[in-house]
C-alpha cells in the first residue's frame, strides 16, 4: 500500500534559521513526490516536485527538497526561515497502483517560524 | 490568468439533504481532481475528471459523485449527507491527467453539515 508520512505535526524555527520538514513515503513503483502549502482558509499552493533527474529540487519561495531513494525520503528545505513561511506543509507521492494513478498525502506540518 | 475558481465558498447543509459543488479550472486545463480534507481524515483525492470522462477514483461511498462539462468545468455532488461529510473540499485542475503533472489548487469550499 502507499503512504507518506511525516512525522512531526509541527516544527517551530527562529527566523533567519535553516528549516527542515520531514517527509518519507512507501510505494511500491517509482515515486512522484510533491510539497504543497496551505494557508488558513486558503486551498494548497504547489511548492515543488521531484519527477526525475537530480535529487536536489528547487521551488517557489527558496524553498528546495531532496530526494533519497534510499532512505525513502523528500523532506523541504529553506536556508533561511521567514515569519510569512508560517503555515501548514502537506507532502505528496503519486504513483501508479493497478493501473490507476493513485495520490496520497501526508498528515501536514505546521512550521511556525518565531520572529 | 484567472486561477482556479470554486463556488460556492460556504455552505450549511443538514443531514439527509444533498448538495452540488461547483470547480472552474484554470482556463486550457482540461483536468479537474476533487479532494475532501477534515482534521480527522486529512486530504483524501475523491475523484479526477479528465475530457468529461471519470479517470480515476478514491475510496468514497457512492454518495460522491461528480462530472465534467464540455468546458471543462466540473461539479461535485454529495447525496445523502452525512454529519461527517463537514469538510474543505478542494478542487485542483491540470492541463491534463499526467501523473508528473503540477495540480493547481481552488480555495475550497467549506461545507457544514448539521
Amino acid at each position: 500500500a502507499q503512504s507518506v508520512a511525516q512525522p512531526e505535526d509541527q516544527v517551530n524555527v527562529a527566523e533567519g534559521n535553516p528549516l527542515t520538514v520531514k517527509c518519507t513515503y512507501s510505494v511500491s513503483g517509482n515515486p512522484y513526490l510533491f510539497w504543497y502549502v496551505q494557508y488558513p482558509n486558503r486551498g494548497l499552493q504547489f511548492l515543488l516536485k521531484y519527477i526525475t533527474g537530480d535529487n536536489l529540487v528547487k521551488g517557489s519561495y527558496g524553498f528546495e527538497a531532496e530526494f533519497n531513494k534510499s532512505q525513502t525520503s523528500f523532506h523541504l528545505k529553506k536556508p533561511s526561515a521567514l515569519v510569512s513561511d508560517s503555515a501548514l506543509y502537506f507532502c505528496a507521492v503519486r504513483a501508479y497502483s493497478g493501473g490507476y494513478q493513485k495520490v496520497t498525502f501526508g498528515t501536514g506540518t505546521k512550521l511556525q517560524v518565531i520572529p | 490568468k484567472a486561477g482556479v475558481t470554486q463556488t460556492p465558498r460556504y455552505l450549511i447543509k443538514t443531514r439527509g439533504q444533498q448538495v452540488t459543488l461547483s470547480c472552474s479550472p484554470i482556463s486550457g486545463h482540461r483536468s479537474v481532481s476533487w479532494y475532501q480534507q477534515t482534521p480527522g481524515q486529512g486530504l483524501q483525492f475523491l475523484f479526477e475528471y479528465f475530457s468529461e470522462t471519470q479517470r480515476n477514483k478514491g475510496n468514497f461511498p457512492g454518495r460522491f459523485s461528480g462530472r465534467q462539462f464540455s468546458n471543462s468545468r466540473s461539479e461535485m455532488n454529495v447525496s445523502t449527507l452525512e454529519l461527517g461529510d463537514s469538510a474543505l473540499y478542494l478542487c485542483a485542475s491540470s492541463l491534463v491527467t499526467d501523473i508528473a503533472e503540477t495540480q493547481y489548487f481552488g480555495p475550497g469550499t467549506r461545507l457544514l453539515v448539521l
